[in-house]
């Protein structure tokens, strides 16, 4: 089975500057996606980016991108210009491609709650 | 709508009574999920469809879980004899059909709150 860690409970950072979330995984599977998603107070789980895996290139989303290495099983999300609306939790997610063991859940981490301070 | 929409948004039970939560996909999706998040924890998955089939139901935490989607788009996912434990949030997602580009992304609702006393 596929675990997903979040090390970070809660981070902070100053507006304006730059964080990054960190999170690794555990797999056996050569082929899957990973996903950062935001969950404001609200309570909505909103995609921040995604990542294939057989893809080398970080993907990137405007002031959003990821440090993606394979390797290492990690996959960190870097939140540059941080704005007050980007004050949430942050949860990684990993889903299997399809032919995976788990394909079709998405098995997510523990969580960071990023703090923006004014 | 064009979101996942998810209903009721709050429900308070009494131990022991049953419960039902209703999700409406997003229009074309094909697959659907059911989460459970625990206050303060990432969610944990329950179930998953595809148009009617239940394809995984490994996640329901007992046999008083259960998931329905019998036309291939509404879902509903009934608690019978609610307990304390089952408090929690409960997030419903779907995604495109298999084949499609960005298929593997799932979005989710707002969530229905669920609180046992």
């Amino acid at each position: 089975a596929q675990t997903v860690t979040q090390s970070q409970p809660e981070m902070s950072v100053q507006e304006a500057e730059t964080v990054t979330l960190s999170c690794t995984y555990d797999t056996s599977e050569s082929d899957y996606y990973l996903f950062w998603y935001k969950q404001p107070p609200s309570g909505q789980m909103i995609l921040v980016i995604r990542q294939e895996a057989y893809k080398q290139q970080n993907a990137t989303e405007n002031r959003f991108s990821v440090n993606f290495q394979k390797a290492a099983k990690s996959f960190s999300l870097k939140i540059s210009d941080s704005q007050l609306g980007d004050a949430a939790m942050y949860f990684c997610a990993y889903r299997s491609a399809p032919g995976g063991t788990s394909y079709g859940k998405l098995t997510f981490g523990q969580g960071t709650i990023l703090t923006v301070h004014p | 709508g064009a979101g996942v929409s998810q209903s009721p948004r709050y429900k308070v039970a009494k131990r022991g009574q049953d419960v039902a939560l209703r999700c409406d996909p997003i229009s074309g999706h094909v697959s659907l999920f059911w989460y459970q998040q625990a206050l303060g924890q990432g969610p944990e998955f329950l179930t998953y469809f595809q148009n009617e089939a239940q394809l995984d139901k490994s996640g329901l935490p007992s046999d008083r879980f259960f998931a329905e989607r019998p036309e291939g788009s509404v879902s509903t996912l009934k608690i019978q004899r609610t307990q304390q434990e089952d408090s929690a949030v409960y997030l419903c997602a779907s995604s495109l059909p298999q084949g499609w580009e960005y298929q593997e992304t799932q979005y989710f609702g707002p969530g229905t709150r669920l609180l046992v006393l």
